[in-house]
């Protein structure tokens, strides 16, 4: 099935630092949406995004829907130890067999 | 309290003995779904349903098998398991999906099968 591809992988930052992950599709989509997962738990719901261009924040979060519709970004300022999980894209085509694609992660560490 | 339960948290079981993982929501949702996620794959769903009687498989159905008899209630079956089902295994609830309607997980079932 689809994939969605997401980057980086992993980051290891300092407190206090800015963050930054993206993700990119090979098909466009309708909705993007940003969860975050924390150990030992399912994924929550950050942000959602549902026009071309839409750039939305949330606190500190800040995500934007590309142009195209076949990518978008995450930006998380001024990070803090709390900020520590799994963040997962995801996108959404509505119609008859409507579901969510994941991307594949960006695992965050945070360090004092 | 509006949530996603699944039981059980963690299992280990044996090659070949089936298994069913349940799934409930209090919150009077139309749209249920089923996700495994593994390291460097994401999450991938297996099946979902729009409403009662009415299940679709997802991209990796594969060995799996679901029911939607009742709204609240969307179990996991896995008939004969495998290895390769050793996953981390995740049910999600919503209105529907589509447009602002957000999806809520439960908080996952890390199974092993050896």
């Amino acid at each position: 099935g689809q994939q969605l591809n997401q980057s980086p992988q992993s980051m290891f930052i300092q407190e206090g630092e800015d963050v930054s992950m993206n993700c990119t599709s090979s098909s466009i989509f309708n909705t993007w949406l940003w969860y975050k997962q924390e150990p030992g738990e399912g994924p929550v719901l950050l942000i959602a995004l549902y026009k071309a261009g839409e750039l939305t924040s949330n606190g500190r979060l800040t995500a934007q829907f590309g142009i195209t519709r076949k990518d978008s970004f995450l930006n998380i300022s001024a990070s803090i130890p709390s900020d520590v999980g799994i963040y997962f894209c995801a996108g959404e085509n509505t119609g008859t067999a409507s579901k969510l694609t994941f991307g594949t992660g960006t695992r965050l560490q945070v360090t004092l | 309290e509006a949530q996603v339960t699944q039981n059980p948290r963690y299992l280990i079981t044996v090659t070949g003995k089936k298994l069913t993982v349940t799934c409930s929501q209090n919150m009077n949702h139309e749209y249920m779904s089923w996700y495994r996620q593994d390291p460097g794959l994401g999450l991938r769903q297996i099946y979902y349903s729009m409403n009662v009687e009415v299940t679709d498989k997802g991209d990796v159905p594969e060995g799996y098998k679901v029911s939607r008899k009742e709204k609240r209630n969307f179990p996991l079956i896995l008939e004969s398991p495998s290895p390769n089902q050793t996953s981390l295994y995740f049910c999600a609830s919503s209105w529907r999906l589509a447009g602002d309607n957000e999806q809520f997980f439960g908080p996952g079932t890390r199974l092993t099968v050896l």
